[in-house]
């Protein structure tokens, strides 16, 4: 079945450690995002990429880094200059051809100790 | 930068009774979204508007985008345990076609239902 695997589903980290969320997708679409979720607060965009070797940054990218090597891969790595990483984070992609329809994956939670 | 206010920010209800949130911005959107995500997961759109007085319904749930195109409601009928999660407006400044980092997302409402 077609779909978006995030990767892994928890992850516990010391500070000042580096850590990559993987996510991946089959749905052969171009669009892709990273999304952070906080308790009672909405989604918030960290980066984009519409197309392969292209990406954006979002609303709150500092501390953040992403690669778009290949259509179904948008990894995020999460740099120690992110001063409070411990969230919820989803990856979402879509297709492109009707603007605010994403797909997302099942998220990754991080915990930094 | 725009915002979507939400409310309520939570509800608590009986298995059965119908359920009624909305989102309201100071901003014109072209599209408005309704995701759910339940517990651990990530969300699930459930209805997407993209005509201003547009009334679309998927089977117990009913989404409205209001005329002037800074608000959006959400109704669900007869609520059951599995309505559970919750609930997240977005808006769009785009239909087709435009840059998905423009899609803003309202903080949520948690609804909570009793059996």
């Amino acid at each position: 079945d077609g779909g978006i695997t995030q990767s892994p589903k928890y992850l516990f980290r010391k500070e000042g450690q580096n850590v990559t969320l993987s996510c991946e997708q089959n749905l052969n679409h171009d669009a892709m995002y990273w999304y952070r979720q906080d308790p009672g607060q909405g989604l918030r965009l960290i980066y984009y990429s519409q197309i392969v070797n292209d990406f954006q940054k979002g609303d709150i990218a500092e501390g953040y880094s992403v690669s778009r090597e290949k259509k179904e891969s948008f990894p995020l790595t999460v740099t120690s200059a992110q001063k409070n990483p411990t969230a919820f984070y989803l990856c979402a992609s879509s297709s492109g051809l009707a603007d605010g329809e994403l797909f997302f994956g099942e998220g990754s939670r991080l915990t930094v100790l | 930068g725009q915002q979507l206010n939400q409310s309520p920010q939570s509800m608590f209800i009986q298995e059965g009774e119908d359920v009624s949130m909305n989102c309201t911005s100071s901003s014109i959107f072209n599209t408005w979204l309704w995701y759910k995500q339940e517990p651990g997961e990530g969300p699930v759109l459930l209805i997407a508007l993209y005509k201003a007085g547009e009334l679309t319904s998927n089977g117990r749930l009913t989404a409205q985008f209001g005329i002037t195109r800074k608000d959006s409601f959400l109704n669900i009928s007869a609520s059951i345990p599995s309505d559970v999660g919750i609930y997240f407006c977005a808006g769009s400044l785009t239909v087709y076609g435009g840059s998905q980092g423009n899609l803003i997302f309202g903080k949520g409402t948690k609804l909570s239902v009793k059996p």
